[in-house]
C-alpha cells in the first residue's frame, strides 16, 4: 500500500497562470478530501468526494477553485488565475465511507505563485 | 477553527519528562484524530480515538465525549518527539475533519 499519492509535490506558477494538483486516493478508499494549510490560517476543509460523487465543497473559492475526481483511482484540484494568496499546502486524504474512518493524508503538494 | 481549541501553544520540555497535549471541542463529535507533523513534512495519523482511551508505546489518547474535549499524553518525552501535533474533529453525518491550530512541542537534550 503506497498510502495515498500527490503530484506534484512541488509547484511554483506565475500570477494568472492555472495550477492542476493531483490526487491518487488509497485503493478501496471511497471518500476522498481536498484541504489546505497556511500559516495563517492553518488546515482548512475545502470539497470532498464519495463514490467520486461531490458531496460537500463548501469550503472551495468558489470563483477560481475546482476539484473533480473522474475515476475511483485519481482526483485533481485545478486553480485558475492564481494569485498569491493561493500559496499554500495543498492536501489530500482518503477514508474508508463512513462517519468515524480514519483519514490517511498525502504528503501534500506545495504551491507558490510569485 | 473556532470549534476546536487546542492548547498549549507551545510546549518545552527537557528530554524524559511528561507532555500532556489538549483539545476542546464546542460541538458533539463523530470522530477524532491526533496527528503528528515535523516541519514542511507530511501529517501523519498519530490515533484515530473517537471515544475512550488509546495507547501505542509512550503515547496514550484519552477521548472524552460527554466533557467534548481529548487529550494527548506523551510519556518520557524524546529529542524526536519535536514537533507540531495536532487534533482534528469530524462532526458532521460524513467525515470533514475540522482542525486545530496546534502544539508546537520542543524537547532539549
Amino acid at each position: 500500500n503506497a498510502g495515498v499519492i500527490q503530484t506534484p509535490r512541488h509547484k511554483v506558477t506565475g500570477k494568472g497562470q492555472e495550477a492542476t494538483l493531483w490526487c491518487e486516493p488509497i485503493s478501496g478508499h471511497s471518500a476522498v478530501f481536498w484541504y489546505r494549510q497556511t500559516i495563517v490560517q492553518g488546515l482548512e476543509f475545502l470539497t470532498y468526494f464519495r463514490n467520486q460523487a461531490p458531496i460537500d465543497d463548501s469550503g472551495m473559492p468558489k470563483e477560481r477553485f475546482s476539484a473533480q475526481m473522474p475515476n475511483q483511482s485519481h482526483s485533481t484540484l485545478k486553480i485558475q488565475s492564481t494569485q498569491p494568496q493561493d500559496s499554500a499546502v495543498y492536501l489530500c486524504a482518503s477514508s474508508d465511507w463512513g462517519p468515524s474512518y480514519e483519514q490517511y493524508f498525502g504528503p501534500g503538494t506545495r504551491l507558490t505563485v510569485l | 477553527g473556532q470549534q476546536v481549541q487546542q492548547s498549549p501553544t507551545s510546549l518545552v520540555l527537557q528530554e524524559g519528562e511528561n507532555a500532556e497535549l489538549q483539545c476542546n471541542f464546542s460541538t458533539s463529535l463523530n470522530s477524532m484524530q491526533w496527528f503528528y507533523q515535523r516541519p514542511g513534512g507530511s501529517l501523519v495519523s498519530v490515533f484515530y480515538n473517537p471515544s475512550g482511551t488509546k495507547q501505542s508505546g509512550r503515547l496514550t489518547s484519552t477521548t472524552v465525549i460527554k466533557e467534548r474535549r481529548s487529550s494527548l499524553h506523551i510519556s518520557s518525552s524524546q529529542i524526536t518527539d519535536s514537533g507540531t501535533y495536532l487534533c482534528a474533529m469530524g462532526m458532521s453525518n460524513y467525515n470533514v475533519l475540522y482542525f486545530g491550530s496546534g502544539t508546537k512541542l520542543t524537547v532539549e537534550p
